[in-house]
């Protein structure tokens, strides 16, 4: 069971718009830690998508975008394309255990 | 560019120690402003955070994990390790190694960049 919860799936169409949920609570995103998104392809290294408000490292297309209120977080995905076939997690800090937390993943189908 | 790189035994028996060692390359683990962490994957659910140890050699550990685990850095191989004791079933899945950055105007850590990972199966 993860700290953060993630919907096991989500699916859409090539051109449409998917959000991925990334739900918390009190200790952990809802105390004004940021939610740092990442794209992980089974037997790669996982990669950095989103970090802090709303940033994009070098590299990372501004087809994915990422918000937070109160204790959930979302990641935005525009334009969808067969590359964003993929597994994608959500991570933040949290205060009760001390350390960092992910959420469960969600894996993306590009129908 | 700052690369990391996994290694491990592979295969482990219940009860064992396990060791895994990450080199890392294109910067320094004595770098100011980072921390250098273990992340896990378990066969079929999320990543689980291990621990950490920053450029002074401080470290810090998953509560749940916190009896079993010991890591530690080789600043002369700029590589950092992690010993798991006591393994169990529960303990096998894919193991990586990261670099925690806190980027100003983030609350709170990121990963960036990652190993690719060693499995780690514990079996008899």
């Amino acid at each position: 069971q993860s700290v953060l919860t993630q919907p096991p799936s989500v699916s859409g169409a090539p051109g449409q718009r998917v959000t991925i949920s990334c739900t918390g609570s009190s200790s952990n995103i809802g105390a004004g830690y940021d939610v740092h998104w990442y794209q992980h392809l089974p037997g790669t290294a996982p990669k950095l998508l989103i970090y802090g408000k709303n940033n994009r490292p070098s590299g990372v297309p501004d087809r994915f975008s990422g918000s937070k209120s109160g204790t959930s977080a979302s990641l935005a995905i525009t334009g969808l394309q067969a590359e964003d076939e993929t597994d994608y997690y959500c991570q933040s800090y949290d205060d009760s255990l001390t350390g960092w937390v992910f959420g469960g993943g969600t894996k993306l189908a590009v129908l | 560019q700052v690369q990391l790189q996994e290694s491990g035994p592979g295969l482990v028996k219940p009860s064992q120690t396990v060791s895994l060692t990450c080199i890392v390359s294109g910067g320094s683990i004595t770098s100011g402003g980072y921390s250098w962490s273990w992340i896990r994957q378990n066969p079929g659910k999320g990543l689980e955070w291990i621990g950490f140890i920053n450029n002074s050699g401080d470290t810090r550990y998953n509560p749940s994990l916190k009896s079993r685990v010991f890591i530690s850095g080789d600043t002369s191989k700029n590589q950092f390790s992690v010993k798991l004791r006591s393994v169990t079933a529960a303990d096998t899945g894919v193991y990586f190694c990261a670099r925690g950055i806190v980027a100003a105007g983030t609350v709170g850590e990121y990963f960036h960049p990652w190993g690719q990972g060693t499995l780690v199966i514990v079996s008899s």
